[in-house]
């Protein structure tokens, strides 16, 4: 059973990174795994933001790609999200999540990072 | 590529049936079988329910059904139990991304 853990800062300030990881248990981050990041602010629905495969392959949200890393640290057994220029609207619950075969069958418990002066 | 449409709301007496729907595209929910349903209770992270349009994971009561017809997908909650009360997103893969629905609020009555 994999289990899935974020961490990172909860306060950002506007034009800053948004900086996040997520610890793998239970599992290695080399599985046949895609590693995902979605987020949902506060009241409103899901938004994919991207995965990545162990081997480097990487698939982000058009809307967000200009903006976004996701990286695999294998030593450590985590992934990472990097989120850059971040403004208001990027204000949520940041889910890290494990998807195969076309389905999130994991998902960390989410961490709110508010992006505020 | 812009969110799946389902209806905000949805409701049903304990017992009864309730269905949401999922409206897409042809690049999207028309164009794969890998729609999932996701299940999330206030607070806590989204469970996926079914996938592949009608397949459910090992430990999703039956109650739970999924179908596709052209650009919309369906999912059924049959025998509505209190427990059932939660918000629903459906997701399709949609060629190297996948896209959420809007969400449905289920209330049992």
């Amino acid at each position: 059973q994999v289990q899935l853990q974020e961490s990172g800062p909860g306060l950002v300030k506007p034009s800053g990174t948004l900086s996040l990881t997520c610890a793998v248990s239970g599992g290695s981050i080399s599985s046949n795994n895609w590693w995902s990041w979605v987020r949902q602010p506060p009241g409103k629905g899901l938004e994919w933001i991207g995965e990545m495969y162990h081997s480097g392959l990487t698939k982000y949200n058009p809307s967000l790609e200009s903006r976004v890393t996701i990286s695999v640290d294998k030593s450590q057994n985590q992934f990472s999200l990097n989120l850059s220029s971040v403004t208001a609207a990027d204000t949520a619950v940041y889910y890290c999540a494990a998807t195969s075969w076309y389905r999130i069958d994991y998902w960390g418990q989410g961490t709110l990072v508010t992006v505020s002066s | 590529q812009s969110a799946l449409t389902q209806p905000p709301s949805a409701s049903g007496s304990p017992g009864q049936s309730v269905t949401i729907s999922c409206t897409g595209t042809s690049s999207d929910v028309g164009g794969y079988n890998y729609v999932s349903w996701y299940q999330q209770h206030p607070g806590k992270a989204p469970k996926v329910l079914i996938y592949e349009v009608s397949k459910r994971p090992s430990g999703v009561p039956d109650r739970f059904s999924g179908s596709k017809s052209g650009n919309t997908a369906s999912l059924t909650v049959s025998g509505l139990q209190a427990e059932d009360e939660a918000d629903y997103y459906c997701s399709s893969y949609a060629g190297a991304l996948y896209v959420f629905g809007t969400g449905t609020k289920v209330t049992v009555l």
